[in-house]
């Protein structure tokens, strides 16, 4: 079957840096997609893999490793407004359509003080 | 601005009473989608299009109807609305690279 896996919640400090894991199992695959979403607000897009390793922009990181079906999301010098929750979602290559997105339930983060 | 627009922003209906929920796009994607995000469970695709007059089933389109006879719009229709559909809802649209999220639609069946 097609599954993601996330964890459900995180807490971090201010200023320190935070790992955000996703494991999936799908059919096919054609890109991993990280998003943030604030509480009662869209999704926005964060970052986009689709080859194995490490891709960094700014204070964020997103990593894939295509053999262990693994990604995680890299937060650096956290901030209070990093407070959301964080979607991995899956571009399963043997879907329909090209477009359809796999999601996973999302991580909730918590930055403290 | 390159926008996702949805209306209503926030609506409470009671049970059995129809209600369109309206979607438009302005950055000429061909595919829209609509989904519903519920606590744990995380955004679930209820219907998308691939382009005008092409539309199909997500994973949980029960109680739902779309039509695509425009580009830009996707409405999604609720004819017999039910508490069970109180819920989150969000229109996307996209290429092959990201999807854009409309801000959100509140819905309350009672």
């Amino acid at each position: 079957g097609q599954n993601i896996d996330q964890p459900t919640e995180m807490t971090a400090t201010e200023g320190a840096i935070v790992q955000i894991n996703c494991t999936y199992q799908t059919s096919g695959f054609n890109g991993l997609f990280w998003y943030q979403q604030h509480a009662g607000e869209a999704p926005t897009f964060l970052s986009y893999n689709v080859l194995d390793g490490l891709e960094e922009k700014g204070r964020f990181s997103s990593f894939l490793s295509r053999s262990k079906g693994y990604s995680y999301l890299l937060l650096k010098e956290l901030q209070m407004k990093d407070s959301a929750s964080y979607l991995c979602a899956v571009r399963d290559s043997k879907k329909d359509s090209n477009y359809q997105l796999i999601w996973g339930a999302g991580t909730k983060l918590i930055i403290k003080p | 601005e390159a926008q996702v627009t949805q209306n209503p922003r926030y609506l409470i209906t009671v049970t059995g009473k129809k209600l369109t929920v309206t979607c438009s796009q302005n950055m000429n994607h061909e595919y829209m989608s609509w989904y519903r995000q519920d606590p744990g469970l995380g955004l679930r695709q209820i219907y998308y299009s691939m382009n005008v007059e092409v539309t199909d089933k997500g994973d949980v389109p029960e109680g739902y109807k779309v039509s695509r006879k425009e580009k830009r719009n996707f409405p999604l229709i609720l004819e017999s609305p039910s508490p069970n559909q109180t819920s989150l809802y969000f229109c996307a649209s996209g290429g092959m690279g990201t999807q854009y999220f409309g801000p959100g639609t509140r819905l309350t069946v009672l």
